[in-house]
């Protein structure tokens, strides 16, 4: 099955700068790789995702990139505020499955 | 997206009883997933809910201890039967719809079994 792996565990940033969370997949059949950010209390909340026709997403302040051959894929937010300080997961899905593998999660804080 | 709700929102139980949480979308939805996510943990997920047939549950779960309904395209209920401390996590219904099949979250029913 596939598998996912998310670095940094924990990411702390000073408000105003960037934060960059990487993740890798194993499973070359991957094409659909999303992203969640998770504020405490709450349930995942889907922020962006790609498609693996493309190499590059953006939306506003946030961004993700896929690299196929190297198997992995990024999330960049620029000019973070305090309100993107929470738990960050990237997930991956391949075309002949149904369910999204995680990764571990991404803990950013963003310190004022 | 489809709006997802969940009931209750948190519950504290007492070992060896059961609890049924209740997720409702607020439109018809193709496929709805369980997942469970312990303290600190990422998400795992327990089972897809097929409408009007069995789940399908993952390696490691079990429908004596998991029992799931989806009487139609718009709600399931998963019931922790039997519960320890261990059972202690965050439950979250979630759906996958749209065009492109975007995969959503509820809020989540938060357990703690004394």
């Amino acid at each position: 099955g596939e598998n996912v792996e998310q670095h940094p565990s924990t990411l702390s940033v000073q408000e105003g700068d960037s934060a960059v969370i990487k993740c890798t997949y194993s499973d070359s059949a991957s094409n659909y790789f999303p992203w969640y950010k998770q504020e405490l209390g709450k349930g995942p909340q889907l922020i962006i995702d790609i498609r693996s026709n493309v190499g590059e997403k953006k939306d506003q302040r946030i961004a993700v990139t896929l690299n196929k051959t190297a198997k992995h894929f990024s999330l960049h937010i620029t000019e973070t505020q305090p309100e993107d300080s929470a738990v960050y997961f990237c997930a991956a899905r391949d075309s002949n499955d149904y369910k999204l593998s995680f990764g571990a999660g991404t803990t950013v804080t963003v310190r004022a | 997206s489809a709006v997802i709700s969940q009931k209750p929102s948190r519950d504290i139980c007492q070992r060896g009883t059961s609890l049924t949480i209740q997720c409702q979308v607020d439109s018809q939805v193709t496929m709805m997933f369980w997942y469970r996510q312990q303290p600190g943990q990422s998400l795992t997920l327990i089972a897809t809910a097929n409408q009007g047939s069995e789940a399908t549950y993952e390696s490691g779960f079990v429908i004596d201890k998991f029992p799931i309904s989806r009487p139609n395209l718009t709600f399931s209920t998963l019931t922790v039967s039997n519960m320890s401390p261990e059972d202690s996590s965050i439950y979250l219904c979630s759906d996958r719809t749209g065009p492109y099949n975007e995969q959503f979250f509820g809020p989540g029913t938060r357990l703690t079994v004394l």
